[in-house]
């Protein structure tokens, strides 16, 4: 079965680095998005793409993040200066397949920053 | 505001049917998704119901009404590994997803 590949699975960083995570999202999807999960607390949206843009994304998402797709498999979100409260788990999800609506995650990357 | 309501936690006996209730007030209504989270782990996709009504899926079904703000997840013949959050979850007008805080569900033997 097809499933949405994150790397790393775990990345430490320190305070004002950059960092980028990776995502392969399912092949034939059109549809690609970020949340975050602070630990112990909700899962938040933080960006969805579409047609080699950004269609919609949150408050959170402000100009230390932005998101890419270099090429045709690979999803990437950046963060320019990381800060503490970035720590989280970051998910990739995809969807666009035969049923639309349905988004695949993919396991995810736990962002430590000290 | 964008809220989403549902219990903390819940208890329910092995075999035994449980109700998870759901109530949102959101800017917009495009769709209302019922995700499945084990700890540690990522969600994934239980059910998406975007008319009123009851969607059944094996021994998983979500109900909504839209006039209600509402809806509830329903699971049967309880497992053990069926112990998890479950979240809901609703999609706004846009591409944009809002998630509940979760309800922790606990199975007891």
């Amino acid at each position: 079965e097809p499933e949405v590949t994150q790397t790393p699975s775990h990345q430490v960083t320190q305070m004002g680095q950059e960092v980028i995570l990776r995502c392969v999202p399912i092949s034939n999807h059109l549809y690609f998005y970020w949340y975050r999960q602070i630990l112990g607390q909700k899962v938040e949206f933080l960006v969805s793409f579409y047609n080699n843009e950004i269609s919609e994304k949150s408050e959170i998402f402000d100009d230390q993040f932005s998101v890419e797709r270099p090429d045709g498999s690979n999803f990437t979100l950046k963060i320019r200066s990381t800060k503490l409260e970035d720590s989280a788990m970051y998910f990739c999800a995809s969807s666009g397949g035969t049923v639309q609506y349905e988004q695949y995650f993919g396991p995810g990357t736990r962002l430590t920053v000290t | 505001g964008q809220n989403i309501d549902q219990p903390t936690e819940m208890t329910a006996t092995e075999g035994a049917i449980v109700q998870i209730n759901c109530t949102y007030q959101t800017s917009g209504f495009n769709g209302l998704f019922w995700y499945q989270q084990h700890a540690g782990e990522a969600p994934t996709f239980l059910s998406y119901n975007v008319l009123d009504g009851l969607e059944e899926k094996g021994r998983f079904s979500s109900f909504l009404s839209r006039s209600k703000g509402y809806s509830y997840l329903l699971l049967k013949e309880l497992q053990m590994k069926d112990s998890a959050s479950y979240l809901c979850a609703v999609r706004d007008r846009g591409f944009k997803t809002i998630f509940g805080a979760g309800t922790r569900l606990f199975v007891k033997a």
